[in-house]
């Protein structure tokens, strides 16, 4: 079942936080995280594991919580080439393959 | 980066007709797998393959099938193309190292 993020869309201003929900109504065995640009294919970010290993991106984020099956993406002092829509993509059993949810459109404005 | 490449980037096919669109990787990667992605959807499993020969469907696998002969080649087939299967098409593979899947540049497809 496709999961929930939340926001849809967000606006900031450069150098402002943001923080990207996604939860699932079955138990999460990872949680992937993609950024897509306008027109371009989605690009890995990070994933996080069952058992707390997290493998990162840069200057981004994120927490899973496992018992919640709810993962949070954490975008920090936001630059202008943050814009995108931001996606989670979840593993629910070991199956190898990703369900996405809908996305989140995020701002940076100067 | 894993070598990935979509063919073609654009296609305007009629309606009834057969479709056929292919993903190419260099990098001997086992797992493979079609999305489509519409606005307010995001992105939707249609097919995966976990070797040769090996596929499985996913969430919206009606009206297309796949076919994987080779290592390198994940072929999607639209038997007989329908207005609600335009489309952006991407293909992708699964890393080894970090798990994180790669995707191709993406076809788009309109069917008229």
């Amino acid at each position: 079942q496709q999961p929930v993020q939340s926001p849809q869309a967000v606006i900031l201003r450069e150098g402002e936080d943001a923080v990207i929900n996604c939860s699932s109504s079955k138990a999460l065995y990872s949680v992937h995280w993609y950024r897509q640009k306008h027109g371009e294919a989605p690009v890995f970010l990070m994933i996080l594991l069952k058992g707390g290993e997290q493998k990162g991106h840069e200057k981004i984020s994120a927490s899973f919580n496992e018992k919640k099956q709810q993962s949070s993406l954490y975008l920090t002092a936001s630059q202008l080439s943050y814009s995108g829509t931001y996606f989670c993509g979840t593993d629910q059993g070991g199956s190898e393959k990703l369900v996405f949810g809908k996305g989140t459109k995020l701002t940076v404005n100067p | 980066d894993a070598g990935i490449t979509q063919s073609p980037r654009h296609k305007v096919t009629e309606t009834g007709t057969p479709v056929t669109l292919r993903c190419h990787q260099t990098e001997n990667h086992r797992y493979m797998y079609w999305y489509r992605q519409d606005p307010g959807h995001g992105l939707r499993l249609i097919h995966y393959s976990y070797g040769v020969k090996d596929t499985d469907k996913g969430e919206v696998s009606d009206g297309y099938s796949v076919s994987r002969s080779k290592t390198e080649d994940f072929l999607l087939t639209l038997e007989s193309a329908t207005s609600s299967q335009t489309s952006v098409y991407f293909c992708a593979i699964r890393g080894r190292s970090n798990y994180g899947y790669t995707f191709g540049s993406g076809t788009r497809l309109t069917v008229v």
